[in-house]
């Protein structure tokens, strides 16, 4: 079975950092078929897909236009996680965030984690 | 982007009957070389992540029952919820993977008790 652990700060003041983890478990980051994805909800945006990463001899990643240059995603295999930054934060990025599989990478997510509010409020 | 709508924004269905959602996207997610349409649909609870119910715009997931139904092509999508249950209170958001890795989403529809 399959799990992903979130954290992260809840409250992230403007201008700075907004970092998350997700700790998997019962698959590997650095899997052969599944792709590792950070997806974000808010009532403003809706479901928005942030970016991935997968391993496929070596590391990818792809990010949404609207946070590429803001955005990084590292994989940790010491660790089996994979971890969110977003930089310049603004009061735009406060949302529910998620990490969630790709077991195909289809573009299909089929195990979330369980989300972390993330407020952006001085 | 490819964007997604869903109709109706909410509904109201008596147990036992039938909950029917649609989804539309901007272009075509139908892809003509495995004639394949790259459409999901989620159910979303309160206070929980979504959970994947159909992919690939009729194939169910592993463990859903089987009430669910997507049907469509193209464009135009459909879930169905053949016999609504308590449990099926909950949003549902249709999913284009066309463009993977660039996903988008519908903005959902609520579905509860009458």
């Amino acid at each position: 079975q399959v799990q992903l652990q979130q954290s992260g700060p809840g409250l992230v003041k403007p201008s700075q950092t907004l970092s998350l983890t997700c700790v998997i478990s019962g698959d590997s980051v650095s899997s052969n078929s599944a792709a590792w994805n950070w997806i974000r909800q808010s009532p403003s945006r809706g479901l928005e897909w942030l970016g991935r990463t997968y391993y496929r001899s070596k590391w990818y990643n792809d990010y949404a236009l609207s946070v590429k240059s803001r955005m990084t995603i590292n994989p940790d295999t010491s660790k089996n996680q994979l971890s969110l930054q977003l930089n310049s934060v603004t009061p735009e990025d406060t949302a529910v965030y998620y990490c969630a599989r790709d077991r195909t990478n289809t573009g299909v997510f089929d195990y979330w984690g369980q989300g972390t509010l993330v407020t952006v409020s001085s | 982007d490819i964007v997604m709508t869903q109709s109706p924004d909410s509904l109201a269905v008596s147990l036992g009957e039938r909950a029917t959602i649609n989804c539309k996207s901007s272009q075509s997610v139908l892809y003509s070389s495995n004639n394949k349409n790259y459409l999901a649909w989620y159910q979303q609870k309160p206070g929980q992540p979504p959970k994947l119910l159909i992919y690939w715009a009729s194939t169910r997931e592993s463990g859903v029952p089987d009430r669910f139904s997507g049907s469509g092509s193209g464009t135009d999508f459909t879930l169905t919820i053949s016999s609504l249950q308590a449990e099926d209170v909950a949003a549902y958001y249709c999913q284009q993977y066309y463009s993977s890795p660039r996903v988008t989403f519908g903005p959902g529809t609520k579905v509860d008790i009458k």
